[in-house]
């Protein structure tokens, strides 16, 4: 069972644009909700968490909308550049065991020049 | 500088013959976990530990085991490798403090099992 659904699963924007990639989970124990970037060949980064209590979190060009009633979060990507090309996956994390995280499938995130 | 090493980073080995994949974190961090990574199946928990002697089983345990001597370190065991668990593995570790969260992932070990 699925308990975080990520779409969509890939995304090409043009340089310049905004990239939305959306997440819904079911397990309204998950404290916090990270977002990570995976380039080829590399580990998962993390970009930004942000936790429920929080509608909005932004950092940089990067921001998390929540919406704990429709338990969905989605990841911003402002002015997105072609260095943005890479996987992003969402995940959910309870408080209390940060080492239980549930991820997304992952969005494969093309930015065209 | 905060860091999660794995060893080795590349491994073929043959079905059956048992392998180790090592972890290590200089963060002090009390959780760490196992994931394993195979296309269109996104990440995959396997094991984690809340802190030393304390482990859980994730989402896809079998064939798999751990240990958590040392806070440090978080080994990955394989005692019969099959060619299912041919896959891209990584450690991670992570803390968590009031609002906010902190999870690194190693840079990944590629094994393949024939």
């Amino acid at each position: 069972q699925q308990q975080v659904k990520q779409s969509p699963q890939s995304l090409i924007v043009q340089k310049g644009g905004i990239s939305i990639i959306n997440c819904a989970y079911e397990n309204t124990a998950f404290d916090y909700f990270p977002w990570y970037q995976q380039f080829p060949g590399k580990g998962p980064a993390l970009l930004i968490a942000i936790r429920p209590d929080v509608s909005e979190k932004k950092e940089g060009r990067f921001t998390i909308s929540f919406n704990k009633s429709a338990k969905q979060f989605s990841l911003h990507i402002m002015d997105s550049q072609p260095g943005d090309s890479a996987t992003y996956f969402c995940a959910a994390t309870p408080h209390a065991n940060a080492g239980k995280s549930t991820f997304g499938d992952g969005t494969t995130l093309t930015v065209k020049p | 500088e905060a860091q999660v090493t794995q060893n080795p980073r590349y491994l073929i080995t043959v079905t059956g013959k048992k392998l180790t994949v090592t972890c290590s974190q200089n963060m002090n961090h009390e959780y760490m976990s196992w994931y394993r990574q195979d296309p269109g199946l996104g990440l995959r928990q396997i094991y984690y530990s809340m802190n030393v002697e304390v482990t859980d089983k994730g989402d896809v345990p079998e064939g798999y085991k751990v240990s958590r001597k040392e806070k440090r370190n978080f080994p990955l065991i394989l005692e019969s490798p099959s060619p299912n668990q041919t896959s891209l593995y990584f450690c991670a570790s992570s803390v968590t403090a009031g609002v906010s969260y902190e999870q690194y992932f190693g840079p990944g070990t590629r094994l393949t099992v024939t």
